[in-house]
């Protein structure tokens, strides 16, 4: 199951709490990204980095933050403002610049308390 | 910036029947079109995937086919088993870029 790691697997957040999401990889890939996965509605990109220190919000960026200090860790955070954070999150990674293919974590499941 | 459109959303067939499933994208600066297979409770893999010079690609019981004047692909799985339920997104990264759009998924179902 090596690659791209994410944690925890499953995640609560009480109202008004800031949560945040791991995703680790160690395929030496430059660009990361975070993806939202409710049922029926695909995959929608929440951010997405090409390197590090840098990244760019996706088509639902409303209510996230993220980092990247180093090049294999991407963090999500589902702040207090995300009215709407229950859904499963999918962490991806590619060789930006050779290859578009992507390589997803196994998913982290948020709830709402 | 893309849309893609993918149908249908379920697709039940009989072990042994072929499944296709549709996309399509309004980019016409789009030039790679991957599949990507998610089964239940694990992470999307890639399964197979074309690029805008070729028309047509089969690895063993899967198969894309791309019209680009159109611009639709589809994916086609002949033979079908009970492993194959899962679902199935499409997806088209134009040209210069590496963000992939994805369709909404296909949920596909192979009754033994």
């Amino acid at each position: 199951d090596g690659g791209i790691t994410q944690s925890p697997k499953y995640l609560f957040r009480k109202e008004g709490q800031n949560v945040t999401l791991s995703c680790e990889q160690n395929l030496n890939h430059d660009a990361m990204y975070w993806y939202r996965q409710d049922p029926g509605q695909g995959l929608r990109l929440i951010y997405y980095s090409q390197i590090v220190n840098d990244f760019q919000k996706g088509d639902i960026a409303e209510g996230y933050s993220v980092s990247r200090e180093k090049k294999e860790s991407f963090p999500l955070t589902v702040t207090s403002a995300q009215k709407n954070p229950t859904a499963f999150y999918l962490c991806a990674s590619s060789i930006q610049g050779q290859d578009e293919k992507l390589f997803f974590g196994s998913g982290t499941q948020l709830s709402v308390l | 910036g893309e849309n893609v459109e993918q149908h249908p959303s379920t697709l039940s067939v009989q072990e042994g029947d072929s499944a296709v499933i549709k996309c399509t994208y309004s980019d016409s600066a789009s030039n790679y079109f991957p599949w990507y297979k998610q089964e239940l409770g694990k992470r999307p893999q890639l399964i197979i995937d074309i690029r805008s010079n070729v028309g047509e690609k089969k690895d063993q019981r899967i198969a894309v086919t791309l019209n680009k004047t159109a611009k639709h692909f589809s994916l086609h799985i002949t033979e079908t088993q009970p492993e194959d339920s899962a679902v199935y997104f499409c997806a088209a990264i134009p040209g210069g870029s590496y963000i992939p759009t994805f369709g909404r998924g296909t949920s596909l179902i192979v009754h033994p």
